[in-house]
């Protein structure tokens, strides 16, 4: 069973600074997909950045970007010039190219300092 | 206009009453989910159905019955609410094979059981 894992339960970063969270998984599929969630206080799950794991180049959205590394199984994100709306929980998910769910880890709660 | 709506947004009841969650969406995917969402924020399938067929059945009590009317609805059905099973459920949906895999995420509906 694929598994993620995000060993940063809380992060905090100064406003206009730059955070990166952790995120690591396990598979024994070759092709599959990765994706970064936020949920804000007002709980609603936001898709801040995906990859699929046939594409060697990093995904990119905007302040948001992403370091994959298949062959060790990482994906961590990269959040430039924060803000304070960055605050919130970030979520790592995986989906395997046959399946049908995404499996999260733990998340990472983020705090921004004004 | 709502992509994936559920209802109600907040639901508290007492031990062993029967309660349902709705969702719908309208964006012509063909799979659709339930996740639910623990105190420390663990997101975890529940099950899934593809054009109203059950695809997923992770390990869930069987007080809780999902049922799909169309490929547009999935409600979720609690007998005998427990004190555990007060949590953040949520809808989502997505539509297969368009290699996207992306999921859509409904606002979530808070259940406490008292």
């Amino acid at each position: 069973a694929q598994t993620v894992t995000q060993s940063q339960p809380e992060m905090s970063v100064q406003e206009a600074e730059t955070v990166t969270l952790s995120c690591t998984y396990d598979t024994s599929e070759s092709d599959y997909y990765l994706f970064w969630y936020k949920q804000p206080p007002s709980r609603q799950m936001i898709l801040v950045i995906r990859q699929e794991a046939y594409k060697q180049q990093n995904a990119t959205e905007n302040r948001f970007s992403v370091n994959f590394q298949k062959a060790a199984k990482s994906f961590s994100l990269k959040i430039s010039d924060s803000q304070l709306g960055d605050a919130a929980m970030y979520f790592c998910a995986y989906r395997g190219s046959s399946g049908d769910k995404l499996t999260f880890g733990t998340g990472t709660r983020l705090a921004v300092r004004p | 206009d709502t992509a994936v709506s559920q209802t109600p947004k907040y639901l508290v009841t007492q031990m062993g009453n029967d309660k349902s969650i709705k969702c719908e969406q309208n964006l012509g995917h063909d799979t659709m989910y339930w996740y639910k969402q623990d105190s420390k924020k663990f997101l975890k399938i529940m099950f899934s159905y593809n054009n109203k067929e059950l695809i997923i059945n992770e390990t869930v009590p069987n007080r809780f019955s999902p049922k799909s009317p169309d490929k547009a609805h999935l409600n979720l059905h609690i007998n005998s609410l427990e004190l555990g099973d007060s949590a953040v459920y949520f809808c989502a949906s997505s539509q297969r094979g368009t290699g996207e895999e992306k999921l859509f995420f409904g606002s979530g509906t808070q259940l406490s059981v008292l």
